[in-house]
């Protein structure tokens, strides 16, 4: 079974511009969640998506958004990039089924830094 | 204070020792634990997951649950140099009716040779 894709895997953007992250899960996962990692940081949860529906959102100003699509594909746009949005966006999968195997598997990342 | 915490470290162990690392967290109600390892520049890979008190073990891992102390904690058992890396501790809880997931800052290991 395939992992998790993301792509760009690399991305250098200038302040002020906008980027566009792309996911695909596991296939059969449902759940779709995105962080951002940074040193000191460590992983903060951005939201989470779920048959193309925001479930959870943390503590991330509106820049920064989402969508799923109806093959569980997402993405995540970030808007007038900020110097301090250079990170590494993780996309983690899982089936989110209620039960007790709901494990989240992440992607390879996509780093970001914006000159 | 904060949902889940974790010593941020490092935590240095000679080669063949066990590695004790552990995580405390702030939902009583929590569920699901889990501990991924995340090798520098690259992403989580998950290695074990508890759901139940006590302990469980996989290999030279054994991940221990105390839900009563709301702690959990991953021992490594004859440490070796490739284990050294970030030990990120994840509960999972419920959130607005949801189910999301929290992680710690994670443990910097170094197995020294």
């Amino acid at each position: 079974k395939a992992g998790v894709t993301q792509t760009p895997r690399y991305l250098i953007k200038t302040r002020g511009q906008q980027v566009t992250l792309s996911c695909s899960p596991i296939s059969g996962h449902r759940s779709v969640s995105w962080y951002q990692q940074t040193p000191g940081q460590g992983l903060q949860f951005l939201f989470e998506y779920f048959s193309e529906t925001q479930r959870n959102k943390g503590n991330f100003p509106g820049r920064f958004s989402g969508r799923q699509f109806s093959n569980s594909r997402s993405e995540m746009n970030v808007s007038t990039l900020e110097l301090g949005d250079s990170a590494l966006y993780l996309c983690a999968s899982s089936p989110m089924t209620g039960g007790m195997n709901d494990e989240q598997f992440f992607g390879p990342g996509t780093r970001l830094t914006v000159l | 204070q904060k949902e889940v915490e974790q010593n941020s470290g490092p935590l240095s162990v000679p080669e063949g020792a066990i590695a004790s690392l552990n995580c405390t967290y702030s939902d009583r109600g929590s569920q699901s634990f889990f501990w991924y390892r995340q090798y520098s520049g690259k992403s989580p890979e998950l290695i074990m997951s508890i759901y139940s008190n006590g302990d469980k073990e996989d290999g030279r891992f054994t991940a221990q649950l105390n839900k009563a102390s709301q702690y959990v904690s991953l021992l490594i058992r004859d440490s070796q140099p490739s284990d050294s890396a970030t030990y990120l501790c994840a509960v999972m809880h419920n959130s607005g009716g949801y189910q999301k997931v929290t992680f710690g800052i994670g443990t910097k290991l170094q197995v020294i040779p």
